[in-house]
C-alpha cells in the first residue's frame, strides 16, 4: 500500500505570493492533518479534515487554510507569504480523526522557502 | 495548554551504548503519549506509544514506560546502533473530545538528535 504523499517536495517562492500544497493520503484513510516545522517552533499542528470538513485547527492566521475533496486528497494554501513561513509542512493521515488508536501515518513533507 | 519537554541534542553516543531521552509532560486528563524518530530527508514514523499509566511501548528494541506520578515518558534503548542515529520526538494526544475541550492533535516536544559513531 502507497504510504502518504506530498507534492511538491520543495518549493521556493518570494514574499507576498502564495503557496498551494498537496496532500495524498493512504488509500482508505478519511482524515488528513497538517503540521508545520520549523527549527524555532518545532512541530505545530494546522489544521484536520475528515470527510472534506475541518474538524480541529491550530492557532495559525487566517493567511493558512486548507480543504479536503471527496477522495480524501488535501490541500493547504498559504497567502501572502511571509519569511517566517519558511518551514516543511507535513501531512499525516489517519483512517478515523486520530486518537489515541488511531495511528498517523506521516508524508515525507514539503520544504518550503520564502525569499 | 498542553506541552512536552524534550532534553536537548545531539546526543552522541558509541555503537551498543545505552540510550535514554528524557520526556516530560504536562496536559490536563489523561493523554496518550508517543514517541515518533525521523530519519534525514523523511517524514515522521510512529516508533511506539503508550495509552495510559503504567503502560510500556516497545519497538525495535527501544521502549518507554508511561509514569502518570512523574509525569515522564522517557525512551530507552540497551544497546544503540548506527542506523538509529535520527531525531527523536516526544508527543501527546488528549483523549478527550474537541466538543468537549479535548483537542486530537498531537502535541511534540522539540527533538533531540541522537548521533552514533560506529
Amino acid at each position: 500500500k502507497a504510504g502518504v504523499t506530498q507534492t511538491p517536495r520543495y518549493l521556493i517562492k518570494t514574499r507576498g505570493q502564495q503557496v498551494t500544497l498537496s496532500c495524498s493520503p493512504i488509500s482508505g484513510h478519511r482524515s488528513v492533518s497538517w503540521y508545520q516545522q520549523t527549527p524555532g517552533q518545532g512541530l505545530q499542528f494546522l489544521f484536520e479534515y475528515f470527510s472534506e470538513t475541518q474538524r480541529n485547527k491550530g492557532n495559525f492566521p487566517g493567511r493558512f487554510s486548507g480543504r479536503q475533496f471527496s477522495n480524501s486528497r488535501s490541500e493547504m494554501n498559504v497567502s501572502t507569504l511571509e519569511l517566517g513561513d519558511s518551514a516543511l509542512y507535513l501531512c499525516a493521515s489517519s483512517l478515523r480523526p486520530p486518537s489515541s488508536y488511531n495511528e498517523q501515518f506521516f508524508g515525507p513533507g514539503t520544504r518550503l522557502t520564502v525569499l | 495548554g498542553n506541552s512536552v519537554t524534550q532534553m536537548e541534542g545531539p546526543v552522541t553516543l558509541s555503537e551498543e551504548a545505552f540510550l535514554t531521552i528524557n520526556c516530560t509532560y504536562t496536559a490536563t486528563g489523561y493523554p496518550s503519549l508517543f514517541w515518533y524518530v525521523q530519519y534525514p530527508g523523511e517524514g515522521l514514523q510512529l516508533l511506539l506509544k503508550a495509552t495510559k499509566a503504567d503502560d510500556k511501548g516497545s519497538n525495535k528494541g527501544f521502549e518507554a514506560t508511561y509514569r502518570k506520578e512523574t509525569t515522564s515518558f522517557h525512551l530507552e534503548k540497551g544497546s544503540v546502533q548506527v542506523s538509529d542515529s535520527a531525531v527523536y520526538f516526544c508527543a501527546l494526544s488528549d483523549q478527550g473530545l474537541p466538543n468537549l475541550g479535548g483537542r486530537r492533535a498531537l502535541t511534540f516536544g522539540s527533538g533531540t538528535r541522537l548521533q552514533v559513531q560506529p
